[in-house]
C-alpha cells in the first residue's frame, strides 16, 4: 500500500532561517515523489519531483528535497525562508503500480515570522 | 500552454440542491482527478477518470459522481447537497496511465458553499 506521512501540521520559522518540512512515505515498489505548494485560495503548484536518478532534487523558489531510501523520506528544505514562502505544502507519492494516481499527505502549513 | 481550468470559481447552493463543477485539462492530458479540500482536512481523493472511464473512486457516497467527455474535459456532480459538502474542489490532470512518473497539474478550484 502507498501512503505519505507529513510530520508537523504547522511549522513556524523566522525569516532567513532554514526551512525543513518532513515527509515519510510507504511504497511497495520504487516510489515517485512530489512536493506541491498551495497559496491561499489557489490550486497546488508543483515544487519539485523525484522519479529516478540523482537523489537530491532542486525545485522552484530555492527549494530542494533529498530522497533517502533507507529512511523512506523525502524532506523538503530551503536554506533561507522568505515571507513569500508562507503557504501549505503537500508531499505526494505514486509508483509504477498506482498508475497516475497520487497519494497525498495531510499537508504542512508554513508560517514565516518577520 | 493553458493550464487546468475550472468553472465556476465560486458556487453557492442550499441544502438538497445539486451542483455541477467543470474542469478542462491541459491539452494532451487524458487523466482527470477530482479532490475535495474541506477546511482542516487536507486533500481527499474523490474520482479519477482516464479515457472516458472511471479508474478509481475515493471513500465518498454515491451522490458524488462525474464523467469525462471525449475531449477529456470532466464534470463533477454532487446531488442532495449537505452542509459538510462545503469545500474547495480541485481538479488535476496528467498524462495517460502509462506515464505514471508525471506530475499532476492542478486548477485553482471551485469554492462550493452550502447555505
Amino acid at each position: 500500500a502507498q501512503s505519505v506521512t507529513q510530520l508537523g501540521s504547522h511549522v513556524s520559522v523566522s525569516e532567513g532561517a532554514l526551512v525543513l518540512l518532513r515527509c515519510n512515505y510507504s511504497s511497495s515498489v520504487p516510489p515517485y515523489l512530489f512536493w506541491y505548494v498551495q497559496y491561499p485560495n489557489q490550486g497546488l503548484q508543483l515544487l519539485l519531483k523525484y522519479t529516478t536518478g540523482a537523489t537530491l532534487v532542486k525545485g522552484i523558489n530555492g527549494f530542494e528535497a533529498e530522497f533517502k531510501k533507507s529512511e523512506t523520506s523525502f524532506h523538503l528544505t530551503k536554506p533561507s525562508a522568505h515571507m513569500s514562502d508562507a503557504a501549505e505544502y503537500f508531499c505526494a507519492v505514486s509508483n509504477a503500480n498506482t498508475g497516475t494516481q497520487f497519494y497525498f499527505g495531510t499537508g504542512t502549513s508554513l508560517t514565516v515570522i518577520p | 500552454e493553458a493550464g487546468v481550468t475550472q468553472s465556476p470559481t465560486h458556487l453557492i447552493k442550499t441544502r438538497g440542491q445539486q451542483a455541477t463543477l467543470r474542469c478542462s485539462p491541459i491539452s494532451g492530458h487524458t487523466s482527470v482527478y477530482w479532490y475535495q479540500q474541506a477546511l482542516g482536512l487536507g486533500l481527499q481523493f474523490l474520482l479519477w477518470y482516464d479515457e472516458g472511464e472511471e479508474r478509481n473512486r475515493g471513500n465518498f457516497p454515491p451522490r458524488f459522481s462525474g464523467r469525462q467527455f471525449p475531449n477529456y474535459s470532466s464534470e463533477l456532480n454532487v446531488n442532495a447537497l449537505e452542509l459538510e459538502d462545503s469545500a474547495l474542489y480541485l481538479c488535476a490532470s496528467s498524462f495517460y496511465v502509462g506515464q505514471n512518473n508525471q506530475p499532476q497539474h492542478f486548477g485553482d478550484g471551485t469554492r462550493l458553499s452550502i447555505l
